[in-house]
């Protein structure tokens, strides 16, 4: 497609449980950026890949939160163990340029609620 | 101190004024600015860059100051469709967000 695409656009899970959010970029954008935002929040950045590598993973917040990329262009975020305060709608974005050069397109996101 | 920082609102404003928005940054190394628009339950999208010289599109100016580190959002002539939550986005090294500005235009 033209744009960001992620799915699911909304998952409902039990505390506990894993979930995989998945995330296609644009063609041919090099970069590729997931964060996080709670209602009424900012946007809290998780991890940053350059290609298929994670140059920066420090926003990740526990080590229940993983991500990879692969071929240079999907992303999945992964949420081992659920928990509420996980709840949150996860965007994904994609630039075509390095590092905070160039507009960022999002996606519609994935809505995330741990019951 | 967050990295990016902007006043919340809401801004309740009539059709028609003219209503500003200012965000700051605490990274003095940071060199590319943008301000987003992101209506209810959407994901952002891109409003303009900001530029050293500032710049004007439309109804809309952004200017930067780099040595107070704020970067404006000057909205004329205000629409209700302008209703809408405005993020502003910086940083150095990774795109950094504020937690961005309500704007409710009412008639």
């Amino acid at each position: 497609g033209a744009g960001v695409s992620q799915s699911p656009s909304n998952k409902v899970t039990e505390k506990g449980k894993d979930v995989e959010l998945r995330c296609d970029p644009i063609s041919g954008h090099t970069a590729l950026y997931w964060y996080r935002q709670s209602l009424g929040q900012g946007l809290e950045f998780l991890i940053y890949f350059q290609g298929n590598s994670a140059p920066d993973k420090s926003g990740l917040p526990s080590d229940r939160f993983s991500a990879e990329r692969t071929g240079g262009s999907v992303s999945t975020l992964t949420i081992q163990r659920t928990q509420q305060e996980d709840s949150a709608v996860y965007l994904c974005a994609s630039s075509s340029l390095p590092v905070n050069t160039g507009e960022l397109f999002f996606g519609e996101g994935s809505r995330l609620t741990v019951l | 101190r967050k990295e990016v920082e902007q006043d919340p609102g809401p801004f309740n404003v009539p059709e028609g004024a003219t209503v500003a928005f200012n965000c700051t940054y605490s990274n003095s190394a940071s060199q590319s600015f943008f301000w987003y628009r992101q209506d209810c339950r959407k994901e952002p999208k891109l409003l303009m860059s900001v530029y050293s010289s500032g710049n004007e599109d439309g109804r809309f100016t952004a200017q930067l100051n780099r040595a107070s580190q704020y970067i404006s959002l000057l909205i004329r002539d205000s629409k209700l469709s302008d209703s809408a939550t405005y993020l502003c986005e910086g940083g150095s090294y990774i795109p950094t967000f504020g937690r961005g500005t309500s704007l409710i235009v009412h008639p």
